[in-house]
C-alpha cells in the first residue's frame, strides 16, 4: 500500500522569503507524484506533477518540486512567496494503472507581510 | 476555474437521512472520481466512474453509492447518514482513465450532519 506524509502541518513565512514544503511517500512500486493547492472555499488545483524523466519539475505560480527516489521525497519549493500563496498544499501519489490519488494531510502555508 | 461544478455548495442533514450530491464534469471528460475531505485531513478516494460504470472503489461502506449519466455528470448518494460523514465532498473529472491524466477538481459540497 502507498502512503504520503507531510511533515509540517503549518509553515509560516514572510513575504518574499523562500519556502519548502516537505513530502515523503511510501510505496513498494513506482508512483506518480503530484502537488495540489487548495485556496479557501475552493477545490484543489494542480500545481505540478512528476511522471518520469527529469527529477526537477516546474509548475504554475513559480513553484517547483524535486523527486528524490532514494529518499522517497518530493519536496515543493518556491524561491520567493507572495501573500497570495497563502493556502493549503497537498502532496499526492498514484500508482500506474490504478484509479485513486492518495493524499497527505496537507500543509497550511501562511504568508505574512 | 476548472469547469467542474458541484451542487449544492452547502448542505445540512440529520443522522439517518439520505443525501444526493451532484457533479458536472468538464466538457469531454468521461471519468469522474469522488473524494471525501474531513476537516483537517487530505481527500480520501471514495470511488470512480468511467462511462457510467464504477471501476474503482476506496474503503467506504456500500451506503456510499454513485451514478454517472450519459452526459458524464454524476451523483454521489449517501444513505443512513452518520455524524462522521460531515465533510467536504469533492468530485474530479478527467479525460481518460490513465493514472497520468490530470484530475480537475470542483469546488466541493460541504455536508454537515447533525
Amino acid at each position: 500500500a502507498q502512503s504520503v506524509t507531510q511533515l509540517d502541518s503549518q509553515v509560516p513565512v514572510f513575504e518574499e522569503a523562500p519556502v519548502e514544503l516537505r513530502c515523503n511517500y511510501s510505496s513498494s512500486v513506482s508512483v506518480y507524484l503530484f502537488w495540489y493547492v487548495q485556496y479557501p472555499n475552493q477545490g484543489l488545483q494542480l500545481l505540478l506533477k512528476y511522471l518520469s524523466g527529469s527529477t526537477l519539475v516546474k509548475g504554475i505560480n513559480g513553484f517547483e518540486a524535486e523527486f528524490n527516489k532514494s529518499q522517497t521525497s518530493f519536496h515543493l519549493r518556491k524561491p520567493s512567496v507572495h501573500i497570495s500563496d497563502t493556502a493549503e498544499y497537498f502532496c499526492a501519489v498514484t500508482v500506474y494503472n490504478t484509479d485513486k490519488l492518495i493524499f497527505g494531510t496537507g500543509t497550511r502555508l501562511q504568508v505574512f507581510p | 476555474e476548472t469547469g467542474v461544478t458541484q451542487s449544492p455548495t452547502h448542505l445540512i442533514k440529520t443522522r439517518g437521512q439520505q443525501v444526493t450530491l451532484r457533479c458536472s464534469s468538464q466538457s469531454g471528460h468521461n471519468t469522474v472520481s469522488w473524494y471525501q475531505q474531513a476537516l483537517g485531513q487530505g481527500p480520501q478516494f471514495i470511488f470512480q466512474y468511467y462511462r457510467e460504470e464504477e471501476n474503482g472503489r476506496g474503503n467506504f461502506p456500500p451506503r456510499f453509492s454513485g451514478l454517472q449519466f450519459p452526459n458524464y455528470s454524476s451523483e454521489l448518494n449517501v444513505n443512513a447518514l452518520e455524524l462522521d460523514d460531515s465533510a467536504l465532498y469533492l468530485c474530479a473529472s478527467r479525460e481518460g482513465t490513465s493514472s497520468t491524466d490530470t484530475q480537475y477538481f470542483g469546488p466541493g459540497t460541504r455536508l454537515t450532519v447533525l
